[in-house]
């Protein structure tokens, strides 16, 4: 059983703070990470899609680092917007399997 | 039109029912999945497949059966479902079970077993 884990569990910030949360996997047998967004009552929706190591992924006001050795990854928000508030979801592909095991995310509300 | 799109949003059973969830994907990729999202845990794939065929079922009991007649459309038929069953699922897709594919998800089902 693969263990991907983030953290926190959930955040709490006010408009225009930065923010950034956490996501560890097996350091061995990596093959790729992704990350996705998923705001209540929506479909989740890919951010990034992560697969060397020192990789830095940039979409807006969001971005990623991966680490593969120490088995994580980073996702900032600069200035955070109550229209980020959402799940973020990370997942990690074993480089034996096809599929994607998801950690259970953080819950992120950004309050105006 | 969204490109994955789950019918119904909402479906309330008892134990005794058969119903059936449907998903179709307008983006024309080759693979579809079903995934389970409880209170509390992870998403937990449950079946994919991959050019119309299952490659994978993930150790899921067969009262959950998946069809996949061709690569815009999947099916999980639901018999005698227990309430430990509810849940949210999900259907995605991708371009093809890859693991660098990202996947695109529809907004899922809501099923409530009474």
């Amino acid at each position: 059983i693969l263990n991907v884990e983030q953290s926190p569990q959930s955040l709490h910030v006010q408009e225009g703070d930065s923010t950034n949360f956490t996501c560890s996997f097996p350091s061995s047998n990596f093959y790729a990470l992704h990350w996705y967004r998923w705001e209540t009552a929506k479909s989740p929706e890919a951010l990034f899609v992560m697969t060397l190591n020192g990789d830095e992924k940039k979409k807006g006001r969001i971005s990623a680092t991966l680490n593969t050795k120490e088995g994580y990854s980073y996702l900032y928000i600069k200035g955070s917007q109550p229209e980020d508030s959402a799940t973020y979801l990370c997942a990690f592909v074993d480089s034996g399997y096809s599929t994607l095991t998801f950690g259970k995310g953080t819950m992120l509300l950004v309050s105006p | 039109e969204t490109g994955v799109t789950q019918t119904p949003r909402h479906l309330v059973m008892g134990m005794t029912n058969k119903k059936s969830l449907k998903c179709e994907q307008h983006l024309g990729h080759n693979a579809m999945y079903w995934y389970k999202q409880s209170a509390k845990k992870p998403l937990e794939l449950m079946f994919v497949y991959n050019f119309k065929e299952q490659t994978e079922n993930n150790s899921v009991p067969s009262r959950f059966s998946p069809e996949c007649p061709n690569s815009s459309h999947l099916f999980l038929h639901l018999h005698t479902l227990q309430p430990e069953d509810s849940a949210l699922y999900l259907c995605a897709s991708s371009q093809t079970v890859g693991r660098g594919e990202k996947l695109f998800f529809g907004s899922g089902t809501q099923l409530s077993v009474l």
